[in-house]
């Protein structure tokens, strides 16, 4: 079954620093992959996508995805984090008529 | 902005009533999923439909139904009310059926049953 796993429930890191989120998907054909973020209370707004071409690709707010299909991996970076990209991240992958999401990510940020 | 816009925001309703939930999609969007997202969860599928047409269903039970108009905003009903339908219940449109296509979402109806 087509699944998506964040093994990273909660993430804390500095202003300033570097961030990485990980993904890891299951899925047999070629994937089409999302990352969305959702600030409380809020529904989500589309980070980036990848359907194919450069593996590596560029979203909004400088964040950038790397697509790894030896590694079934779509793992997220920004080189340095501000305080508003405090939120939670989900990774998604195109299945049939619909996405199947990952459980989230909630990353905090300490000023 | 994403031009998705749900209604109401913010609903509570009593076990074993009945609730509608809407959702006016992004302007030449032929095409409105559901989601149901639990408290710290991601969210999950409950069901598509395009061009007034149920185009594909999650694993939830029928007493989740929806309806699409004319003009692509649609409808979310919940019968019954279960102590576990509480979720923010969030509609999103796109461009045209299937998952392979960019959604956009709404804000989403926090739905809270006592």
């Amino acid at each position: 079954a087509q699944s998506v796993t964040q093994p990273d429930i909660h993430i804390t890191v500095s202003e300033g620093a570097s961030l990485e989120l990980r993904c890891n998907y299951s899925y047999g054909a070629t994937p089409y992959l999302f990352w969305y973020v959702q600030s409380p209370g809020q529904g989500l707004q589309l980070l980036l996508k990848y359907f194919s071409g450069d593996t590596l690709v560029q979203g909004i707010k400088g964040f950038e995805a790397e697509f790894k299909r030896s590694q079934s991996s779509f793992n997220l970076r920004k080189p340095s984090v501000h305080w508003s990209d405090a939120a939670e991240y989900f990774c998604a992958v195109a299945y049939g008529q619909n996405f199947v999401f990952g459980p989230g990510t909630r990353l905090s940020v300490l000023p | 902005e994403t031009g998705v816009t749900q209604s109401p925001t913010h609903l509570i309703k009593t076990r074993g009533q009945q609730v509608t939930l809407r959702c006016s999609s992004q302007s030449g969007h032929n095409t409105v999923s559901w989601y149901q997202q639990a408290l710290g969860q991601g969210p999950q599928f409950i069901f598509q439909y395009y061009r007034e047409e149920e185009n594909g269903r999650g694993n939830f039970p029928p007493r989740f139904s929806g309806l699409q108009f004319p003009n692509y905003s649609s409808e979310l009903n919940v019968n019954a009310l279960e102590l576990d339908d509480s979720a923010l219940y969030l509609c999103a449109s796109s461009l045209s059926a299937g998952g392979r296509t960019e959604a956009f979402f709404g804000q989403g109806t926090r739905l809270t049953v006592v």
